[in-house]
């Protein structure tokens, strides 16, 4: 059974830093893309970022480019995402997506229980 | 970027009433549509893919068809349980964008 375990969240103030990880378990890890995706309190869902398999490629949205870095230690079966300069606005429920299919980022399945990042003073 | 609007925002339907929910997509992205469930204080889980695959254990009464811009998600007999958020996913490339999510009430 694929299994995801984010961790890392927490209470920040505007300004910070933080780093998500995300370890999984029950399905060849270096063989999938991974993602991160969002919701805020109350809000949508909104994708964040992914990694190829590998690690070599990766992918931002434009609200998080330049301040988030994904990234992901296969000899460890971990995803991680480290967010930088962070404001209320990044307040929200963070997921870990396992990408369903090898090959480019496609559709996400499963999700982990997420973590929550909450950005105040 | 290509957008996702779904629409309506949020329905309300009887138990056993067809129900359909659109996504459309700002420019076309052939089948590259995924549909998930949120269930209230639940994490999404996934339906269809592929526009009108049904993922492994979804009810049948879940389909999807569509293609380029216009997508719809049907449940062809609402029940209780189907009471979530209903989000469409474009994957044909990044940004993998979400649409803004369908409420579906029971009346």
């Amino acid at each position: 059974e694929v299994q995801l375990l984010e961790s890392g969240g927490g209470l920040v103030q505007p300004g910070g830093s933080l780093r998500l990880s995300c370890a999984a378990s029950g399905f060849t890890f270096s063989n999938f893309a991974m993602s991160w995706v969002r919701q805020a309190p109350g809000k949508g869902l909104e994708w964040l970022s992914a990694t190829s398999g590998s690690g070599g490629s990766t992918y931002y949205a434009d609200s998080v480019k330049g301040r988030f870095i994904i990234s992901r230690d296969n000899s460890r079966n971990t995803l991680y995402l480290q967010m930088n300069s962070l404001t209320a606005a990044d307040t929200a429920l963070y997921y870990c997506a396992k990408v369903a299919m090898p090959g480019p980022p496609n559709w996400f399945d499963p999700w982990g229980q997420g973590t929550l990042v909450t950005v105040s003073s | 970027d290509i957008q996702m609007t779904q629409s309506p925002s949020s329905l309300s339907a009887s138990v056993g009433d067809r129900v359909t929910i659109t996504c459309r997509a700002s420019q076309g992205i052939s089948n590259y549509l995924a549909w998930y469930q949120q269930k209230p204080g639940k994490v999404p889980e996934l339906l269809i893919y592929a526009a009108s695959t049904l993922q492994s254990g979804v009810p049948s009464r879940f389909s999807g068809s569509g293609s380029g811009t216009d997508f719809t998600l049907t449940i062809s007999s609402l029940q209780a349980e189907d009471v979530a958020i209903y989000y469409c996913q474009k994957y044909n490339s990044v940004p993998l964008t979400f649409g803004g999510g369908t409420k579906v009430e029971i009346k």
